[in-house]
């Protein structure tokens, strides 16, 4: 069953802990891509990478780091530097970045992130 | 910069009305351009596309032409039912963004019976 998965689907945070959020993805795309949706507002871009060990700030890094050790896979870190993570992040991947194809994202399904 | 405006909602339409919903964009150059649909609870999927001038992206009923003169790229579908009930995003990529994406703030659609 080819696609995204993110999980958790719903996840805690107690105050000062770092969490991660998984994102995997079975469509062979090179590019990933993390965002950040708050209630009644658009997406905001928190980081991408596209191609493996490889990836760029988004217009909201700040309190989030990634890594992308894996074609497949690219987490996301939500540390303690982050005051106000309480959101629903989504995970999109795109074929990649060329100068002749403009790429669509395709979605995951989501982690909401809920603050103790 | 590049970027996307999008009619505010909520909208709220009785089944079988008709729908629109506006998009305007800023661009340079020619950026594709995108319908996303976010059902509560979940990511959002791709409901259709353009990527060139005059192209008109039609899926599930619902149809959006590319239109470069107004750059607008509006959203519409002919009979709304009570399962079209979602938020739409309006989208762009462009060569000058890198290919990113730009969202607009979305519009939520409810269809009553």
């Amino acid at each position: 069953d080819g696609g995204i998965t993110q999980s958790p689907k719903y996840l805690f945070r107690k105050e000062g802990q770092n969490v991660t959020l998984s994102c995997e993805q079975n469509l062979n795309h090179d590019a990933m891509y993390w965002y950040r949706q708050d209630p009644g507002q658009g997406l905001r871009l928190i980081y991408y990478s596209q191609i493996v060990n490889d990836f760029q700030k988004g217009d909201i890094a700040e309190g989030y780091s990634v890594s992308r050790e894996k074609k497949e896979s690219f987490p996301l870190t939500v540390t303690s530097a982050q005051k106000n993570p309480t959101a629903f992040y989504l995970c999109a991947t795109g074929q990649g970045a060329s100068r002749r194809v403009r790429e669509t994202q395709y979605f995951g399904p989501g982690t909401r992130l809920l603050v103790l | 910069g590049d970027s996307v405006t999008q009619m505010e909602g909520p909208v709220t339409l009785s089944e079988e009305a008709f729908l629109t919903i506006n998009c305007t964009y800023t661009a340079t150059g020619y950026p594709s351009l995108f319908w996303y649909v976010q059902y509560p609870g979940e990511g959002l999927q791709l409901l259709l596309k353009a990527t060139k001038a005059d192209d008109k992206g039609s899926n599930k009923g619902f149809e959006a032409t590319y239109r470069k003169e107004t750059t607008s790229f509006h959203l519409e579908k002919g009979s709304v039912q009570v399962s079209d009930s979602a938020v739409y995003f309006c989208a762009l990529s462009g060569r000058n963004t890198g290919n990113q994406f730009y969202f607009g703030t979305g519009t939520s659609l409810t269809v009553i019976p």
